[in-house]
């Protein structure tokens, strides 16, 4: 079955800096990529998500890209603020068969003010 | 308000009981879904269903049971089975539809504490 990674596991940021999480998965069936935040105590809220036939796509501050080759996505977040501050989860999923997401295992992003 | 609602948001209990965890739905979404969330370990797919009266299994499957009778409820049992039960426990759904897959929403999660 899919295997997402996650790396890091904890960042640490000043405030205005940018951040990038990497994730990487096994299966090169998967074809839909999302992002979740998720602050203490609560479910976690899609911020981005990507599709298998885009290389790039933006949100404002957030930007997730795509390497199909080399099966791994990165999002990056530009001009961080302390409310970015949160766990984030990549994961993947495929469009056939079993359509349940695979999550990595996150990253705690901190902003430092 | 279209959502998901898990309830309780705390649950306590004693070794060796059976307890259940409810998860409703107004989104008129086919798809529904458990993940167990435990520190450091990310989410990991316990039970998830396509459609009414049919499920499957997940990659944590054992010692828990679910059922879904009707659309907008896909309620989890934990059993006693289930050797180690204290996490943080999210449901979430999704259209399910086509071939595409689309956003899943999620609960705002019950914490369940074997004591």
């Amino acid at each position: 079955g899919e295997n997402v990674e996650q790396h890091p596991s904890t960042l640490s940021v000043q405030e205005g800096d940018s951040a990038v999480i990497k994730c990487t998965y096994s299966d090169s069936a998967s074809n839909y990529f999302p992002w979740y935040k998720q602050e203490l105590g609560k479910g976690p809220q899609l911020i981005i998500d990507i599709r298998s036939n885009v290389g790039e796509k933006k949100d404002q501050r957030i930007a997730v890209t795509l390497n199909k080759t080399a099966k791994h996505f990165s999002l990056h977040i530009t001009e961080t603020q302390p409310e970015d501050s949160a766990v984030y989860f990549c994961a993947a999923s495929i469009g056939t068969g079993r359509r349940a997401l695979t999550f990595g295992s996150g990253t705690r992003l901190q902003v430092q003010p | 308000d279209g959502g998901i609602t898990q309830s309780p948001k705390y649950l306590f209990r004693k070794e060796g009981q059976n307890v259940t965890l409810s998860c409703e739905q107004n989104l008129n979404h086919d798809a529904m879904y458990w993940y167990r969330q435990d520190p450091g370990q990310g989410l990991r797919l316990i039970y998830y269903s396509q459609i009414v009266n049919d499920f499957q299994k997940g990659d944590i499957a054992e010692g828990y049971s679910v059922s879904r009778e009707k659309k907008e409820s896909f309620p989890l049992t934990v059993t006693s089975a289930q050797k180690n039960p204290t996490a943080f426990y999210l449901c979430a759904s999704s259209i399910g539809t086509g071939t595409m897959n689309t956003e899943a929403f999620f609960g705002q999660g019950t914490r369940l504490t074997v004591v």
